[in-house]
């Protein structure tokens, strides 16, 4: 499974637009992105999923460069009860059932 | 829209006993997964489960955690004998993997198991 990296923790404001970067510089060709938001307490919220150029729907949007080696994730206009921690994953091509392998995340604060 | 459910919210239980969680993952998925989360670690993974039988297993899964699916719609971890160290969130999940071959797993809310 391609290990991912991506920031510890962001800090952004009411309103603004966040971007979240993760590297995966081993990305498999038939390796998807996927990020899921985790509030405390609670299950991985799957978020949006991607494989390459540009994914949008009504909760965020995925960029995804043409080397596929990074993709960022958008929220736009975010709000208090986006502050959460946001996990890049790669993989699930697989033609068998496959294990999720969570990283540390990024650990979202928004203020007002 | 369909979603993971699971049963207790909160289960509290004495070292040593045994404790079932429970899970009703989407209907129409055939994949189901155990992993859980340690307060202020990562999550897990524990175990997957596909077509009655364990596909895979983590060092986590030792031989005091069993999983069934005893119906149609159940998904159950069971712990023979808990340890104070089993204390966490356990996280049902649940995948389809149709044709389209991405495997978007589908988490529950958890449930928080304290050992005492």
């Amino acid at each position: 499974l391609a290990k991912t990296t991506q920031p510890i923790s962001m800090d952004s404001y009411e309103g603004q637009e966040v971007n979240i970067t993760c590297s995966h510089n081993n990305i498999a060709t038939n390796d998807y992105i996927t990020w899921y938001q985790q509030f405390p307490s609670q299950g991985p919220r799957f978020i949006i999923q991607g494989y390459k150029t540009k994914v949008t729907n009504e909760v965020a949007s995925l960029f995804i460069p043409a080397d596929r080696k990074s993709s960022t994730l958008s929220l736009p206009r975010v709000s208090l009860s986006d502050t959460a921690v946001y996990y890049c994953l790669v993989g699930g091509g697989y033609s068998s059932a496959s294990k999720i392998i969570f990283g540390s995340g990024t650990r979202l604060s928004i203020r007002p | 829209e369909p979603e993971v459910t699971q049963t207790p919210s909160h289960q509290v239980t004495q070292m040593g006993q045994e404790v079932i969680l429970r899970c009703v993952p989407i209907s129409n998925h055939l994949y189901f997964y155990w992993y859980r989360q340690i307060l202020g670690q990562k999550v897990e993974f524990l175990v997957s489960f596909y077509n009655n039988e364990i596909s895979e297993k983590s060092e986590i899964f030792d031989d005091q955690f069993s999983v069934e699916r005893p119906d149609g719609s159940n998904f159950t971890l069971k712990i023979r004998s808990t340890k104070l160290e089993d204390s966490a969130m356990y996280f049902c999940a649940s995948s389809r993997r149709d044709s389209a071959s991405t495997d978007t797993q589908y988490f529950g809310p958890g449930t928080r198991l304290t050992v005492l």
